[in-house]
Parts: structure tokens; C-alpha cells; sequence
């Protein structure tokens, strides 16, 4: 699976906006984009998904650019339990079959009061 | 609906014994993989399994074992514990063909001594 940079940590206020950014430069064109989230003493939880245009869900949204080779998770309006390390996944699913997610360090959110 | 089940919660062993996990699926979720979780490490996948049948495995050396029963639960088995076997055992399950979307256990954290 190709390789995801995200920053180490961000920063944010509680009810205000977090774009959570992600760059895959060496994205292949069947290569999905997964966000998935860990809270503390937690499992990774699923956040969304997409392969080339804009999806929304009711956790988040996904920003995906037109050249693919980046894109921003959107939570709308963070609240104190969006505090959690976010995973930028990229996934190969043309072949089918649950292939192993490959977690980078993913970035840890930190959300102010 | 209840989420994926593993047991126990907490282990501690000793070097050189060998321990078994247990994961319980979603009801109707066929695909079982499993991960290993250090702080050094990351989450890394180990193996997954569909209709008891090990589909794919990570990189990792053969004391990491693991089967899949007819009801879709699993069990993971390491032999011959080493200290650095010490961490947070996940699973995780999806529905037969849903394969982007992992819902995970809490986990069980394994301490070698």
C-alpha cells in the first residue's frame, strides 16, 4: 500500500471546524482513502472513506484533491470526545479480500475546551 | 446489534509460555483480522480470516498463530512469549465483501514478563 504523511499533532478549539490534512503523493488510481480514528484505550474506529470525489457521513467529511495526491478530513464542529489519533489509510481494494490496514504514527488531535 | 467481543481484557505472562486470545465478531461479520499494537510499532495487521480460512498475513514470525471457527469466532495464538511480544492485541470484523469497513474490539493487552 502506498505511504501517508500526516502531521505528528493539531490543535483545536471545541465547537469550531478541524481540517485534518493528509498527502499521498504516490496514490494509485484503484487505491482508496480511509479515515479511521482511535479515542483512548479504544479500538480504531471506522471514520469514512472515498476514491475520487467529496463523501460526507455524519461523523466527517472527506476533501479529496483533484489530482488525488491529497486529502483533508473535515469534522464539522469538534467536541471534546472528537480527541483521538487519526489515521490516514490508503487501500488497495481491486483485489478483494481484507488485506492488512496500514496504520502510519496518524496524527493526534488534541481538542481545547 | 454487540460489537466485537475479545477476551480477556488484561493478561500477564512469562516468558516462554504461550497464550491464546479470543475474538468474537459482529453477528454475521465473516472476516476476522487481527493486529498487534506497540508504542514503537504501531498498529501492525498480522492475519486475517474468512470462512476459517487464513487469507492473508502480515510479517510476522510463525510463534503468531491463529484459526477461525464455523461461527466466524477466532482465536490467536502465541508460542514461546518474548518481552516484546508485550502489547495491545486487536481485532477486528467486517461483513463477506465490506471490506473496507473494520469494526474493532476493545482489545486485549498482553504483558510479557
Amino acid at each position: 500500500d502506498a505511504k501517508t504523511t500526516q502531521p505528528n499533532s493539531m490543535e483545536s478549539n471545541e465547537e469550531e471546524p478541524v481540517h485534518l490534512p493528509c498527502n499521498h503523493s504516490t496514490i494509485s488510481g484503484t487505491d482508496y482513502i480511509h479515515w479511521y480514528r482511535q479515542l483512548p484505550s479504544q479500538g480504531p474506529e471506522y471514520v469514512i472513506h472515498g476514491l475520487t470525489s467529496n463523501v460526507n457521513n455524519r461523523m466527517a467529511s472527506l476533501a479529496i484533491a483533484e489530482d488525488r495526491k491529497s486529502s483533508t478530513l473535515i469534522l464539522h464542529r469538534a467536541t471534546l470526545r472528537d480527541a483521538a489519533v487519526y489515521y490516514c489509510i490508503l487501500r488497495d481494494d481491486v483485489g478483494g479480500g481484507a488485506d492488512g490496514l496500514t496504520f502510519g504514527k496518524g496524527t493526534h488531535l488534541i481538542i481545547q475546551p | 446489534k454487540a460489537g466485537v467481543t475479545q477476551t480477556p481484557r488484561y493478561l500477564i505472562k512469562t516468558r516462554g509460555q504461550q497464550v491464546t486470545l479470543s475474538c468474537s465478531p459482529i453477528s454475521g461479520h465473516r472476516s476476522v483480522s487481527w493486529y498487534q499494537q506497540t508504542p514503537g510499532q504501531g498498529l501492525q495487521f498480522l492475519f486475517e480470516y474468512f470462512s476459517e480460512t487464513q487469507r492473508n498475513k502480515g510479517n510476522f514470525p510463525g510463534r503468531f498463530s491463529g484459526r477461525q471457527f464455523s461461527n466466524s469466532r477466532s482465536e490467536m495464538n502465541v508460542s514461546t512469549l518474548e518481552l516484546g511480544d508485550s502489547a495491545l492485541y486487536l481485532c477486528a470484523s467486517s461483513l463477506a465483501g465490506q471490506v473496507e469497513k473494520l469494526f474493532f474490539g476493545s482489545g486485549t493487552q498482553l504483558s510479557v514478563l
